[in-house]
């Protein structure tokens, strides 16, 4: 196991279009994180999976996005009619039941609105 | 609102001294601590974390110390190697939440030889 990945490295897309994202958690991690980063600022939370369901969502994520986690395993994240706003570092991270807080983040996709 | 505050955007310190990146935080009611490191085109990535019944914690050249009083933490980096330079943050758990982290802006440490 190679860690979090996350696909595609870096995303392109004007305004208007949808994206989606996908991220292969560590395989033996039954929780999963997706975070947003802006220029200059931390991550943010955006959303959290145990297993299969989506256990919270933070106020940022607007009805726009949408994330999935299907089997428990891989997690896809989807913005819908995107804006020069959500131009931003997407961060996916991984944990077990045994390490709450000790993620493990994927590289982030980069997504660039233009 | 910014309940991780970490006020110094940048630190350059000569490789073999130590580096001291500060935090604050306004939630007295954060129990955790923890610090994470970011390499550039890579995620952050756990460094070392504190809770809040200690004053301190310590894992080989890294070094967390808590001060509930002031609220304010400190990581220790002794000595500092030119391979440390990366961007430092500060997290604590989310209040309410299961388990969500709230993350300073961070701090960009330079180690130069």
């Amino acid at each position: 196991d190679t860690g979090v990945s996350q696909d595609p490295r870096h995303k392109i897309t004007k305004r208007g279009q949808n994206v989606t994202f996908r991220c292969d958690p560590i395989s033996e991690h039954n929780r999963l994180y997706w975070y947003r980063q802006t220029l200059g600022q931390g991550p943010e939370f955006l959303t959290y999976f145990q297993n299969e369901a989506q256990l919270e969502k933070s106020r940022l994520l607007s009805d726009r996005f949408s994330a999935e986690r299907p089997k428990g395993s891989f997690s896809t994240l989807e913005i819908q009619r995107t804006e020069q706003g959500d131009s931003a570092m997407y961060l996916c991270a991984s944990s077990s039941s045994g390490t709450v807080y000790g993620y493990t983040f994927g590289s982030g996709t980069r997504l660039t609105v233009v | 609102d910014q309940q991780v505050k970490q006020n110094s955007p940048s630190l350059s310190v000569q490789e073999g001294r130590i580096s001291i990146l500060n935090c604050d935080y306004t939630n007295s009611m954060f129990d955790y601590f923890l610090w994470y490191k970011k390499y550039p085109a890579e995620g952050p990535t756990f460094l070392i974390s504190i809770s809040s019944i200690k004053d301190k914690n310590e894992d080989g050249r890294f070094t967390v110390f808590l001060n509930k009083s002031a609220k304010h933490l400190s990581l220790h980096i002794v000595p500092s190697q030119p391979g440390d330079s990366a961007v430092y943050f500060c997290a604590a758990p989310i209040t309410n939440s299961g388990y969500a982290l709230n993350f300073g802006k961070g701090t960009s440490l330079l180690v130069t030889p």
